[in-house]
């Protein structure tokens, strides 16, 4: 069954402080990984879509990259407006039971950076 | 201005008594889907649809009805809502070359009492 983990559930960071959140998927093969942002109370903003192994997105202060198994989206120098909760999301190519329109997402990382 | 509008925003109804919450996007977007969104549980997708009249289950479908006659409307139909259907729902649409690429809706935040 495809599933998307992303570690760790919750972190704080003073503000400066740089810092990675993890994505890690099992799904069968690997169409696309996507980031978004989610404010509380509002709908997730899409960040980046990574599509192979090696391959690295930036906008301001996040990187995100891609491994075979993982993702990573490293957070450089935070602020405290960068606190928000980051969600992971996978498209997988196909297989068993997965389709071109499914997307499993992980259940996020909640990222707090304090002044 | 691109946007995912959703109505209505909040509502509390009863078991039984059947709602349909509306999604409409301004895009041209082949690509709509519906989530719900649990604390703990994270976001989970419900239906999909890849184009006009084209729809498909996702992960939690049961007690939820879709149909996609118009290419920017999506509703979501709860027949029978039940308690366990109390969630913060969203709608979300993309282009069909990049379906993760999504623009949410504001959200819905339903109670079943």
């Amino acid at each position: 069954e495809d599933q998307v983990t992303q570690s760790p559930e919750a972190l704080r960071l003073q503000e400066g402080e740089s810092s990675s959140l993890n994505c890690s998927y099992t799904v069968s093969g690997l169409r696309g990984l996507f980031w978004y942002r989610q404010d509380p109370g509002k709908g997730p903003e899409f960040l980046f879509t990574l599509y192979s192994a090696g391959e690295e997105k930036e906008k301001e202060r996040l990187k995100a990259t891609l491994t075979k198994k993982e993702s990573f989206l490293h957070i450089t120098a935070p602020k405290p407006e960068d606190s928000a909760t980051y969600l992971c999301a996978v498209q997988a190519v196909g297989g068993r039971g997965s389709t071109l329109g499914r997307l499993y997402f992980g259940r996020g990382t909640q990222l707090t950076v304090w002044p | 201005e691109a946007q995912v509008t959703q109505n209505p925003r909040y509502l509390i109804t009863v078991t039984g008594k059947k709602l349909t919450v509306t999604c409409s996007q301004n895009m041209n977007h082949e690509y709509m889907s519906w989530y719900r969104q649990d604390p703990g549980l994270g976001l989970r997708q419900i239906y999909y649809s890849m184009n006009v009249e084209v729809t498909d289950k996702g992960d939690v479908p049961e007690g939820y009805k879709v149909s996609r006659k118009e290419k920017r409307n999506f509703p979501l139909i709860l027949e029978s809502p039940s308690p366990n259907q109390t969630s913060l729902y969203f709608c979300a649409s993309s282009a069909y070359t990049s379906v993760g690429e999504q623009y949410f809706g504001p959200g819905t935040r339903l109670t079943v009492t």
